[in-house]
């Protein structure tokens, strides 16, 4: 059974700060990985992809690979009230549909 | 406006009492998921579609069944519904396999008592 896992806070950071999320996986076949954000009571938004070792920067967003440690992280630069939300972490292999998500990280944004 | 519809977006039924949740896309994706969300266990895969009439296992399939016969729409069917199918269940789709920027509908807290 592949496993997802996060640390499931609250994860507490003063505005403007560096939010810095993690994620870990089992299944080292998995090729694609995703960040979703979800505020309370609504559904999950697409924040960034990656599929490649190496940091993807997207905004104030930054994803970090690492395959050989199976590793996965989520930076939010800039962290403003907005971003106080729940960070869900994913991971699919390719060629499937087969999606699993970690249980998410709240996150909240001290003003 | 592009989007993922659920309907109802709210029910409760009581135990054995067949049920079907409704999802459509207008955005013509290929791939449509169904996951249901609980406290402590995250967003779990039931079933999913890579195409019309193709439906494969998530997860935790179990007392759930799922059609596929026209590419908008992806029903979610409980047979006969059990309180621990008590929870939040979204719908999403895709267009793109490997990228896979999922559109997820509002979702439904279904209640079985």
């Amino acid at each position: 059974q592949k496993e997802v896992e996060q640390n499931s806070g609250p994860l507490s950071v003063p505005e403007g700060a560096i939010a810095s999320l993690n994620c870990t996986y089992s299944d080292r076949g998995s090729q694609s990985f995703f960040w979703y954000r979800q505020y309370s009571g609504k559904s999950p938004e697409l924040i960034m992809f990656i599929y490649s070792n190496g940091d993807k920067e997207d905004g104030r967003f930054t994803a970090q690979l690492n395959k050989a440690s199976q590793y996965v992280s989520l930076l939010i630069r800039d962290s403003q009230p907005s971003d106080s939300a729940t960070y869900l972490c994913a991971v699919k292999d390719f060629g499937n549909e087969k999606l699993t998500f970690g249980t998410g990280t709240r996150l909240t944004i001290i003003p | 406006e592009a989007q993922v519809t659920q309907n109802p977006r709210y029910l409760i039924t009581v135990t054995g009492k067949k049920l079907t949740v409704t999802c459509s896309q207008n955005m013509n994706h290929e791939y449509m998921s169904w996951y249901r969300q609980d406290p402590g266990l995250g967003l779990r895969q039931i079933y999913y579609s890579m195409n019309v009439e193709v439906t494969d296992k998530g997860d935790v399939p179990e007392g759930y069944k799922v059609s596929r016969k026209e590419k908008r729409n992806f029903p979610l069917i409980l047979e006969s519904p059990s309180p621990n199918q008590t929870s939040l269940y979204f719908c999403a789709s895709s267009r793109d396999q490997r990228t896979d920027t999922q559109y997820f509908g509002p979702g439904t807290r279904l209640t079985v008592l």
